[in-house]
């Protein structure tokens, strides 16, 4: 089956931009969604079809898709933001969604 | 606003038969697929089933399939899933997932509950 790989973990200061990876076979063929979990939390939809933003997600939370990776960025990084950070594509030899592993991210 | 509300988790014995439901509001229920996603410490986010608005269309994870079944009642506005035969594995907390298209599936997932506990230990 189809697989995402992401790093477990990021690291950034407040004020800074991070950046977390989503790596998947011909991922740039896919349509890369994102979701924020915090901890005893429901995640939520902050990017969808690689780049779109639903609303009520602030202007900070960007996403991108090229080459051989997906990346969501996060400028003017707030404590707030810390977070578990999972992408999810469909996956049509299966036809089921598949996700990352995710990717903690820590606010210095 | 949307909410999903998730019931029906706890502690059971390996073989043995949990049924959770969702009761949805906010949304015209039966416009919307909608899934069930799980989340444990030692898988991260696994996606277990969706079904489309009429149950015509069903699918399952590999993991799940021919032991859980899923369903929903358009006229109560709720979701569910039997789980049958659990093992260790199932263990997880249980969301309630609502699929970002209108009608037809976008298999992203725009809406969440809050999620149930399903403990598998004897």
């Amino acid at each position: 089956s189809y697989v995402l790989t992401q790093p477990p973990s990021v690291s950034v200061a407040p004020g800074q931009t991070a950046s977390i990876a989503c790596g998947g076979a011909y991922i740039e063929n896919k349509y890369v969604h994102w979701y924020q979990q915090i901890p005893g939390q429901a995640p939520i939809l902050v990017v969808y079809d690689n780049s779109d933003r639903p609303s009520g997600i602030p202007e900070r939370f960007s996403g991108s898709n090229s080459g051989s990776t997906a990346t969501l960025t996060i400028n003017r990084v707030e404590a707030g933001d810390e977070a578990g950070y999972f992408c999810q594509v469909w996956d049509g030899t299966s036809d089921h969604p598949v996700f990352g592993g995710g990717t903690k991210l820590t606010v210095l | 606003e949307v909410q999903l509300v998730e019931s029906g988790g706890g502690l059971v014995q390996p073989g043995r038969s949990l049924k959770l439901s969702c009761a949805a509001s906010g949304f015209t229920f039966d416009d919307y697929v909608m899934h069930w996603v799980r989340h444990s410490p030692g898988k991260g986010l696994e996606w277990v089933s969706s079904i489309n608005s009429n149950s015509d269309t069903i699918n399952y994870a590999d993991s799940v399939k021919g032991r859980f079944t899923i369903s929903r009642d358009n006229t109560r506005n709720s979701l569910y899933l039997q789980m049958n035969s659990l093992r260790a594995e199932d263990m997880a907390l249980y969301y309630c997932v609502r699929d970002g298209g209108l009608i037809n599936p976008l298999y992203y997932f725009d809406y969440w509950g809050q999620g149930t506990l399903v403990t598998v230990s004897s």
